[in-house]
């Protein structure tokens, strides 16, 4: 089966403060996204992983791949309030969908 | 380009009626999908098309009719509306794998209510 999982699912942090949210998934694929969604809006692409040991940074955020492990990670560095937000991974494992993780609920705190 | 758009933004209906949400899109995507989210809820996949004439089943798609008579257009229909369908539902497309190191994008979603 085909599976995607975010955690932690729900991470409240206070401004300043670096944190990880991890993606694990169930079986081989070198491409992987992440997706920010703030309240009542769509979702926007973030970053495109298509290789193992990509890394990809914007500003804050930094997302890279182990597709060895089947992990992905997106770091947070300094957290600011702007940052909060409902965070997605979403696997290309073929000629299927994209399987999503449930999302990460991110809260910055001052 | 206008990326991935959908109509309406907001519909209401009563239990039993039908109606169709348009998405198209002018990205010459191949690769088609139509989802659900519910509040607090991550993405459920309803149905999903990897080509003009070519439709699948996704997650949840009781309720639920696709056509893909096109490659810019995917329209979903609601046969006979009922409460569990309300939901905001998110339209999305991409190019096959070997075709692109491109996202999949989203439209901007349509938010239904079913009384």
């Amino acid at each position: 089966e085909l599976k995607v999982e975010q955690n932690p699912l729900f991470l409240s942090m206070q401004e300043g403060k670096n944190y990880t949210i991890y993606c694990n998934y169930s079986t081989t694929s070198d491409r992987l996204y992440w997706y920010r969604q703030d309240p009542g809006k769509s979702l926007e692409s973030l970053f495109v992983l298509l290789s193992n040991g990509a890394v990809k940074q914007e500003g804050r955020l930094m997302a890279s791949l182990d597709t060895k492990a089947r992990l992905s990670t997106l770091h947070i560095t300094a957290a600011v309030h702007d940052l909060s937000a409902t965070y997605f991974c979403a696997v290309d494992f073929g000629d299927t969908p994209l399987v999503f993780g449930k999302g990460t609920r991110l809260s910055v705190i001052a | 380009n206008a990326g991935v758009t959908q109509t309406p933004k907001f519909q209401v209906l009563k239990t039993g009626q039908s109606m169709t949400l348009q998405c198209a899109q002018d990205m010459n995507h191949e690769y088609m999908s139509w989802y659900r989210q519910d509040p607090g809820m991550g993405l459920r996949l309803i149905h999903y098309s990897v080509g003009a004439g070519i439709t699948d089943q996704g997650e949840v798609p009781n309720g639920y009719n696709v056509s893909r008579s096109t490659t810019e257009d995917f329209p979903l229909r609601l046969l006979s509306a009922a409460p569990s369908q309300t939901s905001v539902y998110f339209c999305a497309s991409r190019s096959p794998r070997g075709l692109s190191t491109d996202t999949q994008y989203f439209g901007p979603g349509t938010r239904l209510t079913v009384l």
